[in-house]
């Protein structure tokens, strides 16, 4: 298994309350991404980073922030969390300079705003 | 339309039986192409990757056709443990960001 860990696993908060949600990895990895799932909408992108302080949006940026002090770790920040945020976020690392694009999922983290 | 789109069924089946998935993508240019294997309530798992001449892992058999975008996934024999949602997964050819596109999923359901 990836060496891929997410906390925390699951979390209940309140509409307008900021929420930080961490990604792990001892594996090294270049790239990490934030995704978020949710029914009828399968894994949609939030935000990347393909290095230390490079970071990008992907298609359901807005709401959400990100940050990238060192390699192991990727922060996702709701600055004022609202009920739509509430879903699976899922993290996950890659190695494009590879010659796959394989992507290795953490265990998840189960929001849920009130 | 969506860049990757499954048939999200139920496929219900029974054990033993064979199974296909099939899935189109709008990119042209995209370059890899995978399954991943999502069991309830737990991260994708890589299943296989997919490639132009086809490719086979023990009862899996994964085919892209480039001309017609479509990919797809052949399971035989099926088992209890096979049952899950199946997802068919496109790199996004956005340059070299490795960022994946991934369909809704199927969802197989293999009954005794």
């Amino acid at each position: 298994d990836a060496g891929i860990t997410q906390s925390p696993r699951h979390k209940v908060t309140e509409t307008g309350t900021p929420v930080t949600l961490r990604c792990h990895q001892t594996e090294n990895h270049r790239y990490m991404y934030w995704y978020r799932q949710d029914p009828g909408h399968g894994l949609r992108l939030i935000h990347y980073s393909y290095g230390v302080k490079d970071t990008d949006k992907g298609e359901v940026s807005d709401g959400y922030s990100v940050s990238r002090s060192k390699t192991e770790d990727f922060l996702l920040t709701l600055e004022s969390a609202t009920s739509s945020q509430t879903s699976v976020y899922f993290c996950a690392i890659s190695e494009p300079r590879q010659s796959t694009d394989t992507q290795y999922f953490g265990p998840g983290t189960r929001l849920t705003v009130l | 339309r969506k860049e990757v789109e499954q048939d999200p069924g139920p496929f219900n089946v029974p054990e033993g039986a064979t199974v296909a998935f099939n899935c189109t993508y709008s990119n042209s240019a995209s370059q890899s192409f995978f399954w991943y294997r999502q069991d309830c309530r737990k991260e994708p798992k890589l299943l296989m990757s997919v490639y132009s001449s086809g490719n086979e892992d023990g009862r899996f058999t994964a085919q892209l056709n480039r001309a017609s975008q479509y990919i797809s996934l052949l399971i035989r024999d099926s088992k209890l443990s096979d049952s899950a949602t199946y997802l068919c997964v496109v790199n996004s050819a956005s340059g070299n960001t490795g960022k994946l596109i991934f369909g809704q999923g199927t969802t197989l359901q293999v009954k005794p």
